[in-house]
């Protein structure tokens, strides 16, 4: 039974930085693509980035570009989201969730999902 | 970037009617080498992940009711609930996974009338 654990809720000022984590269960953690996907309050679901271990590629959605980095850990399958320059906007429920990774990229339907993470910025 | 949209924003239905969302494409999902389209649909209730109900447009993940259906091909696709039960009162949304930026829609709110 595939599972993905998250990294406990996270209150952090403005302008500082934050790690979340996201461990996985079960084998082949570099065979599978994981994404963030986040939900701010009242908000919808937004795409943040993605990361396909077996290509060794990574892609974030462009309003993230050079503020988040998705780190994969094959030896302990965890994957990482680091979000610098936090702003009050940035307060969401982070999600990881598991994809088969398609055509080379880190896309795909999500068939497994972490429990989120509660990020607040103030 | 591909954009999907959905409509309606909200939907109030009666305990066992129908429910349609609609999901378009700003570009066609349908990729010719393996003829998929590559949309997915997913149900979120408060306080829980999303779950995922429709992959490949109309193929249903294990477990999910057969109420649950989904359709259309190329840019025009729907998710049907075909007899509302109570236990459906959630946000739904559509997925792209054509390409990176992945999209999800903007959600349809359903409740019970």
């Amino acid at each position: 039974q595939v599972q993905l654990v998250q990294s406990g809720a996270e209150v952090k000022k403005p302008g500082s930085s934050v790690r979340v984590s996201c461990e996985t269960s079960g084998k082949s953690f570099r065979t599978y693509a994981i994404s963030w996907v986040r939900q701010a309050p009242g908000q919808g679901l937004e795409w943040v980035g993605g990361t396909f271990p077996v290509f060794g590629i990574t892609h974030y959605a462009q309003k993230f570009q050079g503020r988040v980095t998705i780190t994969p850990d094959e030896s302990t399958g965890t994957a990482y989201l680091e979000m610098t320059n936090l702003r009050s906007d940035d307060t969401a429920v982070y999600y990881c969730a598991r994809s088969l990774g398609l055509r080379g990229l880190p896309s795909g339907y999500f068939d497994h999902w972490g429990q989120g993470t509660l990020v607040t910025v103030s | 970037d591909i954009v999907v949209t959905q409509s309606p924003d909200s939907l109030a239905v009666s305990l066992g009617e129908r429910a349609t969302i609609n999901c378009k494409s700003s570009q066609s999902l349908l990729y010719s080498t393996n003829n998929k389209n590559y949309l997915a649909w997913y149900q979120h209730k408060p306080g829980q992940p999303p779950k995922l109900l429709i992959y490949w447009a109309s193929t249903r993940e294990s477990g999910v009711p057969d109420r649950f259906s989904g359709g259309g091909s190329e840019t025009d696709f729907t998710l049907t609930i075909s007899s509302m039960q109570a236990e459906d009162v959630a946000v739904y949304y559509c997925q792209q996974y054509y390409s990176t930026p992945q999209a999800f829609g903007q959600g349809t709110k359903v409740e019970i009338k």
